[in-house]
């Protein structure tokens, strides 16, 4: 089945900074990835996703790229703030498959 | 609209007792799902519902059955509660399955003493 990956477990980053985070995935069919974020004792929600026909996603300070050629895609957040201190998880589904797999998460701490 | 909603909130239990999770959605939405997610740790798929009529395991099925009782419904039941289910459990939908946006629940937390 499919394996996703995700690093770091932990970031911590300046108010302003840039966040970066990263997920591979082992399954080549899969071809639709989604970033969800969860606020402490909150549900998780979609902030984004990106399906294998295009690289590169953005929404405002948001964006996600794919590179299904390795295998992998990653989260961009910029001019960071506090309210971007979450959890964040990528996923990967396969086409005509049923399911999501998440990835373990990355606690972001945006430190003002 | 409520989105999904799931109840109760929070339950505790001794270790062999049984009890049911509910979960209902009103966007008319095909699939449902459920996780549960341990402290510090991902979502981990425990049964899932592509359509109203089938059900089929996720990655952790043990220990625990699903029903799906119409298309709003998707319960999941522990008939014999062990601590190792202590978790935090989120039922979701989305309009199919897989490849849409999955609106998940406020979640349970249960606690097996």
């Amino acid at each position: 089945g499919e394996n996703v990956e995700q690093h770091p477990s932990t970031l911590s980053v300046q108010e302003g900074d840039s966040a970066v985070i990263k997920c591979t995935y082992s399954d080549s069919a899969s071809n639709y990835f989604p970033w969800y974020k969860q606020e402490l004792g909150k549900r998780p929600q979609l902030i984004i996703d990106i399906r294998s026909n295009v690289g590169e996603k953005k929404d405002q300070r948001i964006a996600v790229t794919l590179n299904k050629t390795a295998k992998h895609f990653s989260l961009h957040i910029t001019e960071t703030q506090p309210e971007d201190s979450a959890v964040y998880f990528c996923a990967a589904s396969r086409a005509a498959g049923n399911k999501l797999t998440f990835g373990g998460g990355t606690r972001v701490l945006v430190k003002p | 609209n409520a989105g999904v909603t799931q109840t109760p909130k929070f339950q505790v239990l001794k270790t062999g007792q049984s009890m049911t999770l509910q979960c209902a959605q009103d966007m008319n939405h095909n699939s449902m799902y459920w996780y549960r997610q341990d402290p510090g740790m991902g979502l981990r798929l425990i049964y899932y519902s592509a359509s109203e009529g089938t059900t089929d395991k996720g990655e952790v099925p043990n220990g625990y059955n699903v029903s799906r009782l119409n298309k709003r419904e998707f319960s999941l039941r522990l008939e014999s509660a062990a601590p190792s289910q202590t978790s935090v459990y989120f039922c979701a939908s989305s309009e199919r399955a897989g490849q849409e946006t999955q609106y998940f629940g406020p979640g349970t937390r249960l606690l097996v003493l």
